[in-house]
């Protein structure tokens, strides 16, 4: 297993669809996260797993954003309906579960959505 | 109050020079860690470094050192003997929260390497 994988790696969609990436993590690691990232600012949290469970969300994950990881493997995250606003890099990034603060997270290339 | 403060938008150094890229962090916790990231442009966020709120020593990884300074809630990155390939963004990013679920990001820092 070489790192964290996401596709597409670039998606552009008109306003109103849907649109749905994949993030494939390393595969010992427990912990899955996902980031938004707009131009010239850091990456946002909006969700993160621990195995299958989806422990946390942030403010930002309206309700037309779901996320799952059904067998603690890959995740998807959907965007429903989506809004220009939308249009941002897409991060995943795991880690092993270790509960402390030493924890490290390994990120993937992203998913670049633009919404027309 | 912003978790994570990188005051520097744009640095240019010049090659085979030393650089330091400011970071400073507000936390009420006792336990937390800081982790330096480098975001070329094709966009993936390449760990470099890590240091622990515990930890006496500043962290070192080849080049990069963090100078941790505690009492200040300052981390900065130290980036030796520039290479051009260093061009890029550098993100510093602060892990706290009680299950240590909570990761914050600073706005980063575009260094430019100069030949």
């Amino acid at each position: 297993d070489t790192g964290v994988s996401q596709n597409p790696r670039h998606k552009i969609t008109k306003r109103g669809q849907n649109v749905t990436f994949r993030c494939d993590p390393i595969s010992e690691h427990n912990r899955l996260y996902w980031y938004r990232q707009t131009l010239g600012q850091g990456p946002e949290f909006l969700t993160y797993f621990q195995n299958e469970a989806q422990l946390e969300k942030s403010r930002l994950l309206s309700d037309r954003f779901s996320a799952e990881r059904p067998k603690g493997s890959f995740s998807t995250l959907e965007i429903q309906r989506t809004e220009q606003g939308d249009s941002a890099m897409y991060l995943c990034a795991s880690s092993l579960d270790l509960s402390d603060y030493r924890e490290t997270q390994y990120f993937g290339p992203g998913t670049r959505l633009l919404v027309l | 109050a912003q978790k994570i403060t990188q005051t520097q938008p744009g640095m240019f150094v010049q090659e085979k020079e030393a650089v330091t890229l400011d970071c400073t962090y507000d936390t009420s916790d006792q336990s937390y860690g800081l982790f330096w990231y480098k975001q070329p442009s094709s966009g993936e966020m390449i760990f470099l470094i890590y240091q622990g709120s515990y930890d006496e020593q500043n962290a070192t990884e080849g080049r990069y050192s963090l100078n941790f300074q505690k009492a200040r809630k300052s981390a900065n990155l130290v980036i030796s003997a520039s290479q051009l390939g260093d061009s890029a963004m550098y993100f510093c990013a602060m892990r706290e929260g009680d299950n240590f679920n909570k990761f914050y990001f600073g706005s980063g820092t575009k260094l430019n390497v100069k030949p």
